[in-house]
């Protein structure tokens, strides 16, 4: 039973244009959203997050939105550039154990030049 | 700056043998994990621990067990390697009452 889903496991962009990654979740219990990022035979890094109290988030080129109504959160990435290219993961902290996240199957982001 | 290490990049394995992987870090987390991450399957919890000699299972602990015996070292074993435990483990870390985890390069481990 996946809490978060990331249902496109791949998204095409051409450089300069705007990325939406997006992000399902099932437990309404969850009040905290982050974003990683990770390339290739690399360790994911964090890249912004969102509590629940907010509906928006910004820091540079990267936007997270947060629908609590619909469960929906998404990334927007403006303007994409090549070097975005990477998987990206949404996670919850688990409301029961904070330390643990649940993380989603991830989108593999090609930013084309 | 943070910092998690893993001791291998890449890792080949017979199924049958005992498997050690290791990770450290060096910022006095109190919690570290292990995840693996599999094709579709995201990052997905094996074991965590939040004080030395204390674990608790993820999701997926079966095949595993771990030993954190000094706070900066948790040890992900594989009693029995497996073909199906060929994967990429993740190791990461986080200070307690925060929910950003730091992760480790990552081990690459076939089994074959």
């Amino acid at each position: 039973d996946q809490q978060v889903k990331q249902n496109s496991p791949s998204l095409s962009v051409q450089e300069g244009r705007i990325s939406i990654l997006n992000c399902d979740y099932t437990n309404s219990m969850f009040d905290y959203f982050l974003w990683y990022k990770k390339y290739p035979a690399e360790g994911p890094t964090f890249l912004i997050s969102i509590s629940s109290i907010k509906d928006k988030n910004e820091d540079g080129r990267f936007t997270v939105f947060l629908n609590k109504s619909a469960k929906h959160l998404s990334l927007h990435i403006v303007p994409s550039q090549p070097g975005d290219s990477a998987v990206y993961f949404c996670a919850a902290p688990n409301p029961g154990s904070a330390r643990q996240l649940t993380f989603g199957s991830g989108t593999q982001l090609t930013v084309l030049p | 700056d943070v910092k998690v290490t893993q001791s291998s990049r890449y890792l080949v394995k017979r199924t049958g043998e005992k498997v050690f992987l290791e990770c450290v870090q060096d910022m006095d987390h109190e919690n570290m994990f292990w995840y693996r991450q599999d094709p579709g399957l995201g990052l997905r919890l094996i074991y965590f621990s939040y004080d030395v000699k204390m674990k608790e299972k993820g999701d997926i602990p079966e095949g595993y067990s771990v030993s954190r015996e000094k706070k900066e070292r948790f040890s992900l074993i594989l009693e029995s390697a497996s073909t199906n435990q060929t994967s990429m483990y993740l190791c990461a870390s986080s200070p307690t009452g925060s929910t950003e985890a730091f992760f480790g390069q990552g081990t690459r481990l076939t089994v074959v």
